[in-house]
């Protein structure tokens, strides 16, 4: 079975900081993808940044980037020079495949102060 | 935004009566899966329609179903509601084997009183 755990309920950053949120995961599976995703109070869940289990890269999207440690089993999320708007819950997630259903962590409330 | 629309975006129901939820996928995507996000908590999934097939189910009861129609839009229905059924339903729509380009709408904002 897979698992997403996310340790950290809310985040405080000051605007125009970086900030990291944590995500750990555990899996079997030898391949498979992970996700982050922004949910602000609208409801919509708006995709990220993806990494794939074998990109010898961490994945990099403008001002989100994912530092993927495989052996710690860690897919943190790094956000650079914080905007108010980035204040929202995100979400880390992952599947083993194409097809496989999404399983989502318990997410993490991000606060950016002006 | 995405393509994916949601409708109704909010719905009280009554305990004992059942609601059916919209989803009309992205232009191209033939995937929709359907997932309830309980207040405080991540999503989980309910299930996955594939041509016009359920393909995948999460540790829902029978009382949820679902249909996909030709158009690749979907539907979700539950009968009996109950009061732990109070959540945001989402759906995500996807190319089959694809959930990379997976795209969420707006959800569905579902209170049973």
């Amino acid at each position: 079975a897979q698992k997403i755990t996310q340790t950290q309920p809310g985040m405080f950053v000051q605007e125009k900081e970086a900030v990291t949120l944590d995500c750990t995961y555990d899996t079997s599976d030898p391949s498979y993808g992970l996700f982050w995703y922004k949910q602000p109070s609208s409801g919509e869940m708006i995709f990220l940044i993806y990494q794939g289990s074998y990109d010898q890269q961490n994945a990099t999207e403008g001002r989100y980037s994912l530092n993927f440690q495989k052996a710690r089993k860690s897919a943190n999320l790094v956000i650079s020079a914080s905007q108010l708007g980035d204040s929202a819950m995100y979400f880390c997630a992952m599947s083993s495949s194409g097809n496989t259903p999404l399983v989502f962590g318990k997410g993490t409330r991000l606060s950016v102060i002006a | 935004e995405t393509g994916v629309t949601q409708s109704p975006t909010h719905l009280i129901k009554t305990r004992g009566q059942q609601v059916t939820l919209r989803c009309s996928s992205q232009s191209g995507h033939n995937t929709v899966s359907w997932y309830q996000q309980a207040l405080g908590q991540g999503p989980q999934f309910i299930f996955q329609y594939y041509r016009e097939e359920e393909n995948g189910r999460g540790n829902f009861p029978p009382r949820f179903s679902g249909l996909q129609f030709p158009n690749y839009s979907s539907e979700l229905n539950v009968n009996a509601l109950e009061l732990d059924d109070s959540a945001l339903y989402l759906c995500a729509s996807s190319l089959w084997g694809l959930n990379t380009e997976a795209f969420f709408g707006q959800g569905t904002r579902l209170t049973v009183v």
